[in-house]
């Protein structure tokens, strides 16, 4: 059983064109995320969410938005493609836990969003 | 929130022992450290987590001196498998990881 799953693996669009990545978690977490990583391999937080806030990195456009229909999915909608969205994105999980706790991320496999 | 720095890239043969060392001199009293591991066209994968001393598991060793200012993940008798980056990340756990920032990584190269 996949604990983190994202469609599609592979993503291919072109520029101006509106798009959606889901991610799904069978762990029971309470808290989701979304990474890009870029071209240089950097893993850049981009939103996380549970059911009680959502927190968002100030450099990510509003082309970006995170949409959550329960605990279970983090869906990700990207507005108006632009070639510099091309990137890895990589949604993971984990549980919130206090001093003490081990807290692991658990990843998706990723998308590789390619803009044309 | 806590920096690291890590070397860029190591090179080791296999069966060696390899040592990855990862500098956070701003490290906050409620801080942890967390490594992680990613192999290509993969998400990363979480390794081993810890507050001081020393914590073992059956992947890997972490050494944290007393003042918690570095840590030195330690993979023992690598193989050719454990060629990947590895992420070391400092931050208070009880956000999760909103805050938590992945650095460059190592790139760890485990030749024959």
């Amino acid at each position: 059983d996949t604990a983190v799953s994202q469609t599609p693996k592979y993503l291919v669009t072109q520029m101006g064109n509106d798009k959606s990545i889901k991610c799904e978690q069978n762990l029971g977490h309470d808290t989701m995320y979304w990474y890009k990583q870029d071209s240089k391999k950097f893993l850049k937080i981009m939103f996380s969410y549970n059911n009680k806030e959502l927190i968002i990195n100030e450099t990510v456009p509003n082309r970006f938005s995170p949409k959550s229909p329960d605990k279970a999915h983090l869906n990700l909608h990207i507005n108006s493609l632009e070639l510099g969205d091309s990137a890895v994105y990589f949604c993971a999980s984990s549980q919130e836990g206090g001093l003490g706790m081990n807290t692991e991320a658990f990843f998706g496999q990723g998308t590789r969003l390619t803009v044309v | 929130l806590a920096k690291t720095t890590q070397p860029i890239s190591m090179d080791s043969y296999e069966g060696q022992e390899v040592n990855i060392t990862c500098s956070h001199n701003n490290i906050a009293t409620n801080d942890y450290i967390t490594w992680y591991q990613q192999f290509p066209s993969q998400g990363p994968r979480f390794i081993i987590q810890g507050y001081k001393t020393k914590v073992t598991n059956e992947v890997a060793s972490l050494f944290i001196p007393a003042d918690r200012k570095s840590s030195t993940l330690s993979l023992p008798r690598v193989s050719l498998s454990d060629t990947a980056v590895y992420y070391c990340l400092v931050g208070d756990m009880n956000s999760g990881y909103s805050t938590l920032t992945f650095g460059k990584g190592t790139m760890l190269l485990v030749s024959p």
